[in-house]
């Protein structure tokens, strides 16, 4: 089982960004999503597809459709610059991740 | 405060072995899944290793027979016995905590990682 991820999604300050992940019947699943800063250990920001952690802010929320989970993160900072990934479970390949997203806030 | 500080990386030589420990402070590691995740050098995330909260064990296929997660009670503390190490098992080990698959199997708190340099 694979999840594919764009290496890269680019938005301006302030603007909407969308961090797709797609598998088969990925909609299907429970998908989340953690997000890694330089030299940081990856954190949780959503998990059971829609459900964000305590103290992951508002402005991160996640969605899915039939093959495809998306992150949205939105009135996004500066900050928010970092590596993103999906993650969902399926017996045959338990415990898989996406390749990962580079988020660019410029 | 709830962690897990990993311990045990190093620089090893291909064909060498090497043991990994993971102890957590304020929640205790048998009744969870704990795993093992590692990052080779810019490149993304990879589940190697999980015990379960019923003791079985799952390995990702590259290294199954030659890695082995345990843990020990007594300690808090959770293993993963490396041997026969390549140089693509060079990496970045982190100690997760996670959760059964039936909830998505997501992987709630993470260590801050110990680094494994196989040196051919």
């Amino acid at each position: 089982y694979e999840l594919t991820q764009p290496p890269s999604v680019s938005v301006s300050p302030g603007q909407t960004a969308n961090i797709t992940c797609s598998g088969d019947k990925l909609g299907g699943r429970f998908a989340c999503w953690y997000h890694q800063k330089p030299g940081q250990s990856p954190e949780l920001l959503i998990f059971q597809t829609t459900k964000r952690p305590s103290g992951v802010p508002e402005r991160f929320s996640g969605s899915s459709s039939a093959h495809t989970a998306t992150l949205t993160i939105t009135e996004t900072q500066p900050s928010d610059e970092a590596d993103y990934y999906c993650q969902a479970w399926d017996v045959l390949t338990p415990w898989v991740f996406g390749g990962g997203t580079r988020l660019t806030v410029l | 405060e709830v962690q897990l500080v990993e311990s045990g990386g190093g620089v090893v030589q291909a064909g060498g072995s090497l043991r990994l420990a993971c102890t957590a402070s304020a929640m205790s590691v048998t009744g969870t899944y704990m795993s093992w995740v590692r990052q080779a050098p810019g490149k993304g995330l990879e589940c190697v290793s999980v015990i379960y909260n019923n003791d079985y064990t799952h390995y990702k296929v590259s290294v199954r027979g030659r890695f082995t997660i345990s843990r020990d009670s007594s300690k808090n503390t959770v293993f993963l016995e490396m041997s026969s190490l390549t140089t693509d098992d060079t990496a970045v080990y982190y100690c997760a905590r996670n959760h059964e698959p039936a909830a998505g199997g997501y992987f709630d708190l993470w260590g801050r990682g110990t680094l494994v340099i196989v040196s051919s």
